[in-house]
């Protein structure tokens, strides 16, 4: 158990919906970042928060936001759903904004039909 | 960061050490080299992580070579539980810079019964 948790596990919608995934990171871990994995594009990093604030963004679509909320969790909001976003998504937690050791939660299954 | 290349896959006999070798002949002076794995679509696992000297935790041990070209990751006994594909990563140390881990294909450790 890493200490990072994610709501939910599994998530099942239909295309053209919102969908808004949920992460906790490790007490004391002030970093957040979202990663997308699907089967034929392996992890991909998609945004990073430290303490309330975006510092890194990699390739997160438009249709795609974050936030990093005072108790320092995270929303990932994921809107006008494609069958191509049905995906794994997992949410890491460091203590820094750089160097630090992520650590993984357990990720939330993303279903698209 | 630097590129990595593993091997696509590796057997290896259950309670037999796993070595798992890393290239990494682009690596640069600031860059550490770290070692996670994934089992079955759970988040990845950090393993290990180092600069220039060997390292050992509970899990496993880090190999660099001198010139810090390539590294081994070290399962001493590994059981069934330890089937996962492991990743290894080559991440700056340089403030400003990338923040996130770049995932390649890692290698498909199967340990056999």
């Amino acid at each position: 158990d890493s200490g990072v948790t994610q709501t939910p596990k599994h998530l099942i919608t239909a295309t053209g919906q919102r969908v808004t995934l949920r992460c906790s990171p490790r007490s004391g871990d002030l970093s957040v970042y979202w990663y997308q994995q699907s089967l034929d594009q392996g992890l991909q990093f998609l945004i990073q928060y430290y303490n309330g604030e975006e510092r890194a963004k990699g390739n997160i679509l438009e249709r795609f936001s974050a936030q990093q909320f005072p108790d320092l969790h995270s929303e990932l909001n994921l809107s006008s759903l494609e069958l191509g976003d049905s995906a794994l998504y997992f949410c890491a937690s460091s203590v820094g904004p750089v160097v630090d050791t992520q650590y993984f939660g357990p990720g939330t299954r993303l279903t698209v039909l | 960061d630097a590129k990595t290349t593993q091997p696509p896959s590796m057997d290896c006999a259950e309670g037999r050490a796993a070595n798992l070798p890393c290239n990494h002949s682009t690596i640069s002076g600031n860059e550490y080299v770290y070692w996670y794995r994934q089992i079955h679509s759970q988040g990845p696992q950090y393993i290990i992580h180092g600069l220039k000297n060997n390292e050992t935790n509970e899990m496993a041990s880090l190999i660099i070579t001198e010139d810090r070209k390539s590294s081994t990751l070290i399962l001493p006994h590994a059981t069934l539980r330890d089937t996962a594909v492991y990743y290894c990563i080559v991440r700056t140390t340089v403030s400003g810079s990338a923040r996130q881990l770049t995932f390649g294909s890692g290698t498909q450790l199967t340990v056999l019964p």
